[in-house]
């Protein structure tokens, strides 16, 4: 089964501190591609960072951060110094050959980051 | 990235009325256009997939002839949610991919049925 597992449903930090929103999946495919977006409260999906099942080379950008790992399934983002701005809502996705491409997104976490 | 573009964002229809939202890749082929819907504080679901020039597949659960696409041309592909009612007001989403693998989300649009 493909599957996106975000078990973290809501996360309340203080500026400035890290945080970071676990991901977790599931795929039978070799071949796949995983996303980070971020939905603020105005709605659109803005794409953070994709990643294919080859490359599990962990990725920093600012104060972003991603750690990819194969062997547990997890491709978990933290964010170093959070900000107020940051607060919104993010969604770990999948997107699998065998699926025609398609992409299964995870349930999300609500990030709050209080001034 | 590439660009996709929805429109409209935001629409208010009547219950009972037919609403139709596209969904344009601007500087792309899109030969697979994905259409997503998300309740409040839901995740998004994957409605259906249309490939250029074919009937789109539908995902369980998801009514045929409630939500028609159509995906007549490589650049564009329309929702059209027929007879709406309240319950179908949601925030619907597409998304295209063309020869890249990687596919690329439109605004979405948010539907309000009163």
């Amino acid at each position: 089964a493909q599957k996106v597992t975000q078990a973290q449903t809501e996360i309340s930090v203080v500026e400035k501190e890290d945080v970071t929103l676990d991901c977790v999946y599931e795929t039978r495919d070799t071949t796949y591609y995983l996303f980070w977006y971020k939905q603020p409260p105005s709605g659109e999906l803005v794409f953070l960072i994709r990643r294919n099942s080859f490359d599990e080379q962990n990725e920093i950008s600012g104060r972003y951060s991603w750690n990819f790992q194969k062997s547990t399934s997890s491709f978990n983002f933290t964010i170093t110094a959070s900000q107020v701005v940051d607060s919104a809502v993010y969604f770990c996705a999948l997107n699998f050959v065998s699926g025609g491409f398609k992409t299964i997104f995870g349930a999300g976490t609500r990030l709050f980051v209080k001034a | 990235g590439a660009v996709v573009s929805q429109h409209p964002s935001r629409v208010i229809c009547k219950s009972g009325t037919s609403v139709k939202i596209e969904c344009r890749s601007l500087d792309f082929q899109a030969t697979t256009m994905f259409w997503y819907r998300q309740f409040p504080k839901q995740s998004l679901m994957l409605m259906a997939t249309s490939n250029e020039g074919s009937k789109a597949t539908y995902e369980q659960g998801v009514e045929k002839d409630k939500f028609l696409i159509n995906h007549a041309s490589l650049t564009l592909s329309t929702l059209t949610v027929t007879s709406a009612h309240p319950e179908d007001s949601s925030f619907y989403i597409c998304s295209a991919r063309g020869e890249l693998t990687e596919a690329f989300f439109g605004q979405g649009t948010r539907l309000t049925v009163v």
